[in-house]
């Protein structure tokens, strides 16, 4: 089975601290992403990469930045967290096999900053 | 833009019944796929079905199935024979380039 596994289930950080979010997958996927779900507005992507070193950014990328110095390991930085970051953050990865391939979930890090 | 609509952010059903979830999308491309996810109280978001632009046919997996209509742009998921099991978040989502664009959700309660 493909496991996209998250760092931390739960956490709290102050405002103005950067927070690390990790994301680790098993199954050799050159795609990954972050989004960031915020109820009734669905997930929404933050950043991608599709190989080592490579991202690009999605639709809300202000406020974030990532890194993916291997291919199995993909990480969301804050650089400096403020209350509106407060949110569920889900990690996904895929294949980039074409339009067919499906995302596999991290279970999300819900993130509180206060 | 791509964007995805789901017009019911809440639904529920009766245990054994059928419900369908509705789910609009816009795109300018020919070729695309559509899936839908889901997404339990444990949070681990899964794939429940995907379905290509250039079939015809509608896709089904066991109890799930979807109505596809490509000049409405519509793609609608269909639950029969409800379970309790099958309560959670619901994610219509649309394939575009190496990315999806996911709708708004919709919260689907199971009573017994």
């Amino acid at each position: 089975d493909v496991k996209v596994t998250q760092s931390s289930r739960y956490l709290v950080k102050r405002t103005g601290e950067k927070v690390f979010l990790e994301c680790v997958q098993d199954m050799d996927h050159e795609n990954m992403f972050w989004y960031r779900q915020d109820p009734g507005l669905g997930l929404r992507l933050i950043y991608f990469s599709y190989d080592v070193k490579m991202k690009e950014k999605g639709d809300i990328p202000e406020g974030y930045s990532v890194s993916r110095e291997k291919k199995e390991r993909f990480s969301l930085i804050l650089e400096s967290a403020s209350t509106n970051q407060t949110s569920m953050y889900l990690c996904a990865s895929s294949l980039n096999g074409g339009l067919y391939t499906e995302a596999f979930f991290g279970q999300g890090t819900r993130l509180t900053v206060v | 833009a791509q964007t995805v609509t789901q017009s019911q952010p809440e639904m529920s059903v009766q245990e054994a019944e059928t419900v369908t979830l509705s789910c609009t999308y816009d795109t300018s491309e020919s070729d695309y796929y559509l899936f839908w996810y889901k997404q339990p109280p444990s949070r681990q978001m899964i794939l429940v079905i995907r379905q290509e632009a250039y079939k015809q046919q509608n896709a089904t997996e066991n109890r799930f199935s979807v109505n596809f209509q490509k000049a409405a742009k519509s793609f609608s998921l269909k639950i029969s024979d409800s379970q309790l099991g099958d309560a959670a978040m619901y994610f219509c989502a649309h394939r575009w380039l190496d990315r999806n664009v996911f709708g708004p959700g919709t919260r689907l309660s199971v009573l017994p």
